[in-house]
């Protein structure tokens, strides 16, 4: 069956330009995460939806970072103004409901010139 | 502060070579603790789940062990193939949230 699928793969962009990130969870799952992760580094948290829920957003690092979540399916992960240090791989994960593993997609490379 | 440390950030096996990588983790209350693999360029792949003290899974060559501190995931006559990087996940109670160590990153030479 369809993974988790994420787009674009990759993204290069201007400092200070916006960009969308994409993520198409596992039909029918209702927990999903958002997550960075640099060169050499672990993942780090960024949000977290379950259904209809508020979404968990205290690993955002700054305002210029937000997601949404539309009826419960595809989200997207903003990015205002870019800056250098932005660059990293974006993944997005999904679960059949919160506590159960994460099924990850392959993540956008994002690089800011 | 909620930590997992993961060691050694990297190890070279030769072919058939076994060893183990070591995940400890300081947290309030153990939700559960998620073994993952990543190959570069690709997501994490789900490995294994642990929740209580003394739990062992296993999976062709990989064992996953849990202690009240730590887990261990044992590699038993490793090939090339299971080069990859090794990431340990932890659920704490009070949170859906996981922390991740920052991997084991290991080369089996044939």
């Amino acid at each position: 069956g369809a993974g988790v699928s994420q787009s674009p793969s990759n993204k290069v962009t201007e400092k200070g330009k916006d960009v969308e990130l994409r993520c198409d969870p596992i039909s029918g799952h209702t927990a999903l995460y958002w997550y960075r992760q640099s060169l050499g580094q672990g993942l780090e948290f960024l949000i977290y939806f379950q259904g209809n829920s508020a979404p968990d957003k205290s690993g955002l690092p700054s305002d210029r970072f937000s997601a949404e979540r539309t009826g419960g399916s595809v989200s997207t992960l903003t990015i205002q103004r870019t800056q250098q240090e932005d660059s990293a791989v974006y993944l997005c994960a999904s679960s059949p409901t919160r506590g159960q593993p994460q099924h990850f997609g392959d993540g956008t490379r994002l690089s800011i010139l | 502060e909620d930590q997992v440390t993961q060691s050694p950030e990297a190890l070279r096996l030769q072919e058939g070579e076994s060893s183990s990588l070591n995940c400890s983790y300081t947290v309030s209350g153990l939700r559960g603790l998620f073994w993952y693999r990543q190959d570069p360029g690709k997501g994490p792949e789900f490995l294994f789940t642990l929740y209580s003290a003394g739990e062992e899974k296993e999976k062709e060559r990989l064992k996953a062990t849990l202690t009240k501190k730590e887990s261990f995931l044992h590699i038993t006559a490793p090939k090339p193939e299971d080069s990859a990087t090794y990431l340990c996940a932890v659920q704490y109670s009070g949170t859906y949230k996981y922390i991740f160590g920052t991997g084991t990153r290991l080369k089996v030479l044939a």
